[in-house]
C-alpha cells in the first residue's frame, strides 16, 4: 500500500491556460473521488468513479472541468480556460467502496 | 455543497485538556466519519460510526451520534500538541458513494 499519489503538488498557471492533474489511487481500490478545497473550507465533492465509470458529477464541475479514469486505474482532472476562482487545493481519494476514503496530499492550483 | 457544519469553527486549548467538536448534518445518513487534516496535507480517516450506533471509542477519541438531532460530536481526550489540525465530519447515504464533508473545526493545542 503506497498510498494515493497526486501530481503535481503545486501548479501555477496564468488565467486562460489549461491544466491537468493526475491521481494514482491505491491499487486495489475501485472507487476514485475528486474534491476541491478552498482555504478554511471543507472539501467539496466534484465527482467519483467506480472503476472507469464516472457515476456522479457535482454541479460545481462546470463544462470547463473534465475528469477521466480510462482504464479504471489512474485518473486525470483537466480544467480548461482557467479562472482565478479555480485557485484551490484539488484532492483525490480512493476506496474499495466498503471502506473510508484514503486521500492524497493534493495539488495546489494558483491561477494568476 | 457542504452536508455538515462543524462547531466551533476554531478551538484553542492547552495540552492535556479535552477537545470537543460538534457536527450537524442535513439528510439521512448511512454512516458518519471523522477525518483529520494537517496543514497543506490530505485528510486522514479517524473513526466511523454507523447510523445504528450511538457511541464509539478509538484510543483517545470518542464519537457520539444522535440521528434524531442529526448531530455528532468528537471528543479528543488528553490532547497533545500533535493533535493540532483541522477536523471534518463526513457523511454518505450508503456505500461510500457521494461522501460529503462539513466545514471543519480548526483545533490548536498549545504546549
Amino acid at each position: 500500500d503506497t498510498g494515493v499519489s497526486q501530481d503535481p503538488r503545486h501548479k501555477i498557471t496564468k488565467r486562460g491556460q489549461n491544466v491537468t492533474f493526475r491521481c494514482d489511487p491505491i491499487s486495489e481500490h475501485n472507487r476514485l473521488y475528486w474534491y476541491r478545497q478552498t482555504l478554511g473550507q471543507g472539501p467539496e465533492f466534484l465527482t467519483y468513479f467506480q472503476n472507469e465509470a464516472q457515476l456522479e458529477k457535482s454541479r460545481l464541475l462546470s463544462d470547463r472541468f473534465s475528469a477521466e479514469r480510462p482504464k479504471g486505474s489512474f485518473s486525470t482532472l483537466e480544467i480548461q480556460r482557467t479562472e482565478q476562482g479555480d485557485s484551490a487545493m484539488y484532492l483525490c481519494a480512493s476506496s474499495t467502496g466498503a471502506s473510508p476514503l484514503h486521500f492524497g496530499n493534493g495539488t495546489r492550483l494558483t491561477v494568476t | 455543497s457542504q452536508q455538515g457544519e462543524e462547531d466551533p469553527q476554531a478551538l484553542s486549548i492547552q495540552e492535556g485538556e479535552n477537545a470537543t467538536m460538534n457536527c450537524s448534518y442535513k439528510t439521512s445518513i448511512n454512516n458518519l466519519q471523522w477525518y483529520r487534516q494537517n496543514s497543506g496535507r490530505g485528510l486522514v480517516h479517524l473513526i466511523l460510526i454507523r447510523s445504528n450506533e450511538r457511541e464509539k471509542h478509538s484510543g483517545r477519541l470518542r464519537v457520539t451520534l444522535d440521528t434524531s438531532k442529526k448531530s455528532s460530536s468528537l471528543l479528543i481526550t488528553a490532547s497533545r500538541a500533535a493533535d493540532t489540525a483541522s477536523y471534518f465530519c463526513a457523511t454518505d447515504s450508503g456505500g461510500y458513494q457521494k461522501v460529503t464533508f462539513g466545514t471543519g473545526t480548526k483545533l490548536q493545542v498549545i504546549p
